[in-house]
């Protein structure tokens, strides 16, 4: 069983902060997506990277991939308040196979 | 001009009850997924759909029946409500089966909370 682990589990930081939370496994992924859900909501899709060292950025948010395809970071620059959610991550082994998501990180960014 | 939708929003019944959750999607997308985020917030797959065949069936107690009646819809029918299936459950679209290609995004509904008495 492939195994996702999301850290920090809880965050909680002032508005214009930086932070990087983490997406770790043992296993190796042939791609890893990043979700964000807002209360109420179903998760949207931020990026998805698929080779290894890849980063991506989607304006404030850094994402990057790690070199054996078994671990991913999340950079966020000057936190803001609609920042504040349940980040997931999610990895696939295959172009067929099912997502398996980590257990999330929930982020709160205080005005 | 919702791309995948659900119904109801909230659910609340007693145990023992019989109930269903209905899901549809409006992106033209061959497969369709059920998935359960425990209060936790852990999301899990349930099951997948690829034009109207069950594709995925990850060790869910045979009381969880989905029906795929064509593509743009995926229905859940829960037999015998127990405490333990209280839970949001989220259905999603795809235009393939994966999710892990980029070409092949999932797209999640906003979620039937269910809570059993």
């Amino acid at each position: 069983t492939q195994l996702l682990e999301q850290s920090p589990q809880f965050l909680s930081i002032q508005e214009g902060e930086n932070l990087t939370v983490y997406c770790n496994s043992s296993s190796v992924f042939s791609s890893l997506q990043w979700y964000r859900q807002e209360p109420g909501e179903g998760p949207v899709l931020l990026v998805t990277v698929v080779t290894g060292g890849e980063v991506k950025k989607l304006k404030r948010l850094t994402f990057q991939f790690g070199d054996a395809r078994k671990d991913s970071s999340l950079h966020i620059t000057a936190a803001q308040p609609g920042d504040t959610g349940l980040y997931l991550c999610a990895g696939a082994s295959g172009a067929n196979s099912k997502l398996t998501f980590g257990k999330g990180i929930t982020l709160s960014v205080r005005p | 001009d919702t791309a995948v939708s659900q119904t109801p929003k909230y659910l609340v019944t007693q145990m023992g009850n019989d109930k269903s959750i209905k899901c549809e999607q409006n992106l033209g997308h061959d497969t369709m997924y059920w998935y359960k985020q425990d209060s936790k917030k852990f999301l899990k797959i349930m099951f997948s759909y690829n034009n109207k065949e069950l594709i995925i069936n990850e060790t869910v107690p045979n009381r969880f029946s989905p029906k795929s009646p064509d593509k743009a819809h995926l229905n859940l029918h829960i037999n015998s409500l127990e405490l333990g299936d209280s839970a949001v459950y989220f259905c999603a679209s795809s235009r393939a089966l994966g999710g892990g290609d980029p070409g092949r995004t999932q797209y999640f509904g906003p979620g039937t909370r269910l809570l059993v008495l």
